[in-house]
Formats: C-alpha cells, sequence, structure tokens
C-alpha cells in the first residue's frame, strides 16, 4: 500500500515568511510525528497527534511552529516568521494506534530559508 | 537526560569486509531500541526493534544485538548497496519520552566494490 506522502518536497523561502508542510500518513495509522532533522544531526522530534488526545508538542522549539492533524489523518505543520535556522529536513512518520509500534517515515520536506 | 551516540560517525569498507556499528545510550527506562536505515534524499526506513539486553535480530547480512548499555549492528560481507546512514534512536518509559524517539546522529557507511 501507499506509504506516507509529504509535499512539496523542496520548499525554498524568504526569512520571515510564513510556510506550511504538509503528510499524508498510511491509511489506518491513528499515530503522526513530526520531527526535524539539521544537517549532520540527529532527528529531533516536534510533535506527536495520537487519535482524539491532545499532542504532545513537547518538542516544538518556538511559539513559531504549530501543528494540526484534521479528521485524524492529514496533518500540517506551519512555521511563522521563518529564521534561517529553521533551514532543515522535516520528517513525518506515522503507526499503529499507540507509542509501541514501529514508525514508518515520509521522505521529507526540505526547507531552505533565504 | 536521554542521549544517544552513535559510532564511528563515517564508515569506509570494502565489499565483503565485515564490522560493527555502535549506538551507546543513556536511558531512563529502555522501551525499545530502533535501527533505521536512512538513503540520500529519502526518509529513515526501519530495521529492527530490541527490548531487552541479550535480544538479537537479523536481515539478511544485517545482526542487531543489544545491551544495556549501548547496541551494535553487525554487517556481515557487505555490498555496494548497503551504503546509506544507519541511524539508531530509543524510546523510554519516562512519560514524557514514551511517545518520542531520541536519534543519533548516525553512522555513514560507504561499501566500495
Amino acid at each position: 500500500g501507499a506509504g506516507v506522502s509529504q509535499s512539496p518536497s523542496n520548499k525554498v523561502t524568504e526569512k520571515g515568511k510564513d510556510v506550511e508542510l504538509r503528510c499524508d500518513p498510511i491509511s489506518g495509522h491513528t499515530a503522526l510525528y513530526w520531527y526535524r532533522q539539521s544537517l549532520g544531526q540527529g532527528l529531533e522530534f516536534l510533535i506527536y497527534f495520537q487519535g482524539n488526545s491532545a499532542p504532545d508538542k513537547s518538542g516544538l522549539p518556538s511559539d513559531r511552529f504549530s501543528a494540526e492533524r484534521t479528521g485524524g489523518s492529514v496533518s500540517t505543520l506551519t512555521i511563522q516568521r521563518t529564521q534561517q535556522e529553521d533551514s532543515a529536513v522535516y520528517l513525518c512518520a506515522s503507526s499503529l494506534a499507540g507509542a509501541g509500534n514501529e514508525q514508518f517515515f515520509g521522505p521529507g520536506t526540505r526547507l531552505t530559508v533565504l | 537526560e536521554d542521549q544517544v551516540t552513535q559510532s564511528p560517525e563515517a564508515l569506509r569498507l570494502q565489499e565483503g569486509e565485515s564490522s560493527s556499528l555502535n549506538c551507546s545510550y543513556t536511558v531512563s527506562g529502555l522501551r525499545g531500541l530502533f535501527w533505521y536505515r536512512q538513503d540520500p534524499g529519502k526518509g529513515p526506513e526501519f530495521l529492527f526493534t530490541l527490548y531487552s539486553a541479550g535480544e538479537e535480530k537479523e536481515k539478511e547480512r544485517l545482526k542487531a544485538t543489544l545491551t544495556k548499555k549501548e547496541s551494535f549492528l553487525h554487517i556481515t560481507a557487505p555490498k555496494p548497496e548497503d551504503s546509506a546512514t544507519y541511524l539508531c534512536a530509543v524510546r523510554s518509559s519516562f512519560s514524557g519520552g514514551y511517545n518520542k524517539l531520541i536519534f543519533g546522529a548516525g553512522t555513514r557507511l560507504a561499501v566500495h566494490p
């Protein structure tokens, strides 16, 4: 079946602009995660959604970052007033219900802030 | 603080030359250690999950092992198609960490013919 998809694959923006990144999880996966991968760094957890529960936002680096998940499926990560340090690959993953299942990753969105 | 350290950062092997990658971890109650493979421009691809010391799992030329402080990914007779970055991650039982994976920076493996 189809895997996790993300769009756009690449995004170039100017400092100060807002961007939206989209994630379509695997059908039937109720858990959805966002991670950030900076050059030469490990993946950094951003946010976790599970069903209708309140999301775990503990990894969001600042209040410029927000995410929502509509209808328990598609998720959007929004970065307001982008800064150059926001440049990274943003990865989305999904898994079956509960945090104990393997996470399957999408191809990522490469964000470049000029 | 939960932490994962991978070594070496980069490894170059000749085809057929077996070796091991290391993942050292410090975690508040291990609830799983994960190995992923990542090819350039792609998301990580799941390989293994290990839960308790002494556990081993194998897949083709890869074998993952786990102790109380570290995990090894053994690569036997590697081929050029095994070239990738290998990522190690842990999940802890600490309530704040249970939902997320803590990743190491990865080991870049290059296998040359």
